[in-house]
């Protein structure tokens, strides 16, 4: 069975730092790229962050950039998130999930599938 | 505010169709990309439903279908059953952002 599950969730203050992990099973890990897909409590998906099946190419949302970082450890089939400067916006379930990528005469996409059931990180002083 | 645009809402009564409309810009839905969907039951994570704007994978009942028509993009639900009611939401990538983008959801209430 295909599983994702992350963890390092928990309550920081504003400022802070935290690091994110999820571990995959089921499948091979270093043939897919991985992203983080965060949800606000309430309100909809948000796509944070992406990474190729090496780690050769990482991609981040605007709301993000400069302040997190996306990394895997294929050797440990794990996918992390280095979250600094921690804002109380960036308060959310994170999930990360699997990338599956395709290609069209056009452009190479992808989807996500599956999901991981996600680690809530609340950024509160 | 989302850079894809879905209703908040719909419904409809057991047995009956209800569409969700996905609407973008000339920077993803109307360069060409592909529009995937996904189910979030209430406390659940999402589940992949659709790619590429219509391609069902196994396992997802044939209720549930995609179509596309230039950069109009919508997910039907026919014979809709009570364990349908979930938040639905809709997937693309970007190219002047440079990454993918969601809808904002829209919740099914089956009434």
């Amino acid at each position: 069975e295909v599983q994702l599950v992350e963890s390092g969730g928990g309550v920081v203050r504003p400022g802070g730092s935290l690091r994110l992990s999820c571990v995959a099973s089921g499948f091979t890990f270093d043939d897919y790229g991985m992203s983080w897909v965060r949800q606000a409590p309430g309100k909809g998906l948000e796509w944070v962050s992406g990474i190729n099946w090496n780690g050769g190419s990482t991609r981040y949302a605007d709301s993000v950039k400069g302040r997190f970082t996306i990394s895997r450890d294929n050797a440990k089939n794990s996918l992390y998130l280095q979250m600094n400067s921690l804002r109380a916006e960036d308060t959310a379930l994170y999930h990360c999930a699997r990338q599956v990528r395709y290609c069209t005469s056009a452009s190479c996409q992808n989807y996500f599938d599956p999901w991981g059931q996600g680690t809530l990180v609340t950024v509160s002083s | 505010q989302s850079v894809l645009t879905q209703p908040p809402s719909v419904s409809g009564a057991p047995g009956q169709r209800v569409t969700i409309s996905c609407t973008g810009s000339s920077s993803n839905i109307g360069a060409g990309y592909d529009v995937h969907w996904y189910q979030q039951l209430p406390r659940t994570a999402p589940k992949f439903l659709i790619s590429d704007n219509s391609n069902r994978p196994s396992g997802v009942p044939d209720r549930f279908s995609g179509s596309r028509s230039g950069t109009s993009v919508s997910l039907a639900i026919t014979g809709l059953q009570a364990e349908d009611e979930a938040d639905y939401y809709c997937q693309s990538y970007d190219s002047s952002l440079s990454g993918s983008v969601f809808g904002g959801g829209t919740k099914l209430t089956v009434l």
